[in-house]
């Protein structure tokens, strides 16, 4: 099992829509979780970074931990044709440098 | 701001051929880190430095070196290039914190080796 899996899609959904992506990880030790995104031929951004379990909103976005299930989840509302991207989640314990963990990362299209 | 810069942007290489990426951040980060990103495979940890004068290796590292030059700056060298390193490399940075995840990401060298 990869430590951190996360739905390869790819997903369009039409402008407007809430999109849902969202990682399962196995290491009970990650306390940091973070949102990149990618757009194409680019470095990733940081979106959104979490500590521990709970919900965090910015604008259209809100990320969500459930430390319990070891599911994070990322909610795009009302997206727009500029949210095509691929979206990145990660983690990390915090103990040590090396150990920042990527999904592969999902890729989605807003459809105008 | 430039934050992250990386050189070249793209690269072609013969197999066997040697080459550096060069690295440069301006946000006065003590933490830089290599990754490369491969399709299906996400990021993946080449080396890292957590501060000046310190290199580790990360979870990929054999066929690269790295030195960190200064605060700066962190080269990623291949010696002996091979098609199985024909990946997108990505140098980031940093806050003094570390290891939280809260990484600054260059735009990326593309490698494609022959």
């Amino acid at each position: 099992q990869k430590e951190v899996e996360q739905d390869p899609g790819p997903l369009s959904v039409p402008e407007g829509a809430i999109v849902s992506l969202n990682c399962t990880y196995s290491n009970s030790a990650f306390q940091y979780f973070m949102w990149y995104r990618q757009y194409s031929r680019k470095g990733p951004e940081l979106l959104m970074y979490t500590y521990s379990s709970g919900n965090k909103e910015d604008g259209r976005f809100t990320a969500q931990v459930d430390k319990s299930s070891k599911y994070i989840s990322l909610f795009i509302r009302d997206s727009q044709p500029s949210d095509s991207a691929t979206y990145l989640c990660a983690m990390s314990s915090g103990t040590s440098y090396d150990k920042v963990i990527f999904g592969p990362g999902t890729s989605l299209s807003v459809i105008p | 701001n430039a934050g992250v810069t990386q050189t070249p942007k793209f690269q072609v290489l013969k197999t066997g051929q040697s080459m550096t990426l060069q690295c440069a951040q301006d946000m006065n980060h003590n933490s830089m880190y290599w990754y490369r990103q491969d399709p299906g495979m996400g990021l993946r940890l080449i080396y890292y430095s957590a501060s000046e004068g310190t290199t580790d290796k990360g979870e990929v590292p054999n066929g690269y070196n790295v030195s960190r030059l200064n605060k700066r700056e962190f080269s990623l060298r291949l010696e002996s290039a091979a098609p199985s390193q024909t990946s997108v490399y990505f140098c980031a940075s940093s806050p003094p914190a570390g290891g939280t995840g809260e990484l600054f990401f260059g735009e990326g060298s593309r490698l494609t080796v022959l």
